[in-house]
């Protein structure tokens, strides 16, 4: 199986910030990688596919990069409505193995 | 809109089995494959399988070959999740989510949560 890390594993920043998570591969998993965003409660949701392609309805403030094992998803400026836990995903090969997951919160 | 509705929330004895339901809506539901991830509590995303309802191939993580089983029913545009000999560590919201391109997630059920307690 491949295996996803993450880092950091939770982080605390303010309105405004601009944020950057990492997310690394056990392999070369090319563009198969894709970001998720995660509230309390709630079921993820798609934000980032392909590596860098920006799901529809997604604010433009997500963007993600990388290719490979190293992959990032950068948030420009933080708003209150993205204080969430965000997931990388590989599926490139099954099965679809997630990353540990970073918490953003308020600092 | 496509819409993914799980049934409720179960209490299971260890050693018991589970079957959790997903009926789809808004979409032609034999055209795409319907995936089954699961998440402990206060832990990660976890992928457990898939089906694709035309041909009812599956694919299961390894982990949970043997124990799981997916199938679908056309006819009511529903899949379900099959998971037995369960132990105290399958406690966890169980969610069921479309398959699109790129092997994507961009529907999901709103999960359902699995307690295993004696």
């Amino acid at each position: 199986d491949i295996q996803m890390t993450q880092s950091p594993s939770s982080l605390s920043a303010s309105v405004g910030d601009r944020v950057t998570i990492t997310c690394r591969a056990s392999q070369s998993i090319s563009s198969f990688l894709n970001w998720y965003q995660q509230k309390p409660g709630k079921a993820p949701k798609l934000l980032i596919y392909a590596a860098s392609s920006l799901q529809s309805g997604v604010p433009s403030r997500f963007r993600g990069s990388g290719s490979g094992t190293d992959f990032t998803l950068t948030i420009s400026s933080l708003q209150p409505e993205d204080f969430a836990t965000y997931y990388c995903q590989q599926s490139y090969s099954i099965p679809f193995t997630f990353g540990p997951g970073t918490k953003v919160d308020i600092k | 809109q496509v819409q993914l509705v799980q049934s409720g929330a179960e209490v299971k004895k260890p050693g018991s089995s589970v079957r959790v339901s997903c009926k789809a809506s808004g979409g032609p539901f034999s055209s795409y494959v319907i995936s089954w991830l699961r998440q402990a509590p206060g832990q990660g995303l976890e992928w457990m399988g898939r089906i694709i309802p035309m041909s009812g191939t599956t694919d299961y993580a390894q982990r949970f070959q043997g124990r799981v089983t997916l199938t679908t029913d056309e006819s009511t545009s529903t899949g379900y999740m099959d998971l037995s000999s369960l132990r105290s560590e399958d406690t966890a919201v169980y969610y069921c989510a479309r398959e699109g391109v790129g092997s994507t997630y961009e529907y999901w059920g709103q999960g359902t949560l699995v307690t295993v307690s004696s």
